[in-house]
């Protein structure tokens, strides 16, 4: 089974809107980065967390890392046909084996 | 600052031939790590190299090697090319090795088509 779970998996929002996307593990996590990829091109680092609790933001974007550390969110207000791509959440695990393994991405439409 | 480099973007190869993708990292980065992107599976691990070492390495097939240069240039390998191999594959550099909690910035990918 996939370790990390993105859900929606995709998602058609309109303009103007708030969303939120989330990312699961069912383990707990040492680090979650946040990406975003315009098909068929490279990934985007959006932002990392490593702290239970944390949260940050650019421009628009808001990501939160929960207590646990086994779930992010990722938030976007207000919407732009620019935020249309594939998000990825990539983690890195407590085992520290030393690779980061990716969950298998939202599809992000935005409508005019 | 450059970012991080991958050559050739684009390659058709027929079956049974072998490729060679090459990245470049991000100056200074001594960590370089290779994903396969296809549509079934999303992004895989392939290997990790740090300072010359290969210090990780996922579940691929012997096939699939890669290098690490003193310059921390990195070149992957994939011998006797199969239809499955047809993805994208993305490098990924990082200031230190995995886990530190660097950042870990991506290159536009190299797309392999295997006909």
């Amino acid at each position: 089974s996939q370790e990390l779970e993105q859900s929606p998996q995709s998602l058609i929002v309109q303009e103007g809107k708030n969303l939120t996307i989330n990312c699961t593990s069912s383990k707990t996590l040492y680090g979650l980065y946040w990406y975003k990829q315009k098909y068929g091109e490279g990934l985007i680092f959006l932002m990392m967390l490593q702290k239970g609790g944390e949260e940050k933001s650019h421009e628009k974007i808001t990501a939160k890392l929960d207590e646990k550390k086994q779930q992010s969110s990722l938030h976007i207000t207000a919407s732009q046909p620019s935020h249309a791509g594939i998000y990825l959440c990539g983690a890195e695990r407590m085992n520290r084996d030393d690779k980061i393994i990716f969950g298998k991405g939202t599809r992000l439409h935005i409508l005019p | 600052k450059a970012g991080v480099t991958q050559t050739p973007r684009y390659l058709i190869k027929t079956r049974g031939q072998q490729v060679t993708l090459s990245c470049s990292p991000i100056s200074g980065h001594r960590s370089v790590s290779w994903y396969q992107q296809t549509p079934g599976q999303g992004l895989q691990f392939l290997f990790e190299y740090f300072s010359e070492t290969q210090r990780n390495k996922g579940n691929f097939p012997g096939r699939f090697s890669g290098r690490q240069f003193s310059n921390s240039r990195s070149e992957m390998n994939v011998s006797t090319l199969e239809l499955g191999d047809s993805a994208l594959y993305l490098c990924a550099s990082s200031l230190g090795g995995i886990p530190s909690g660097n950042t870990i910035y991506f290159g536009e990918g190299s797309w392999l088509t295997v006909v």
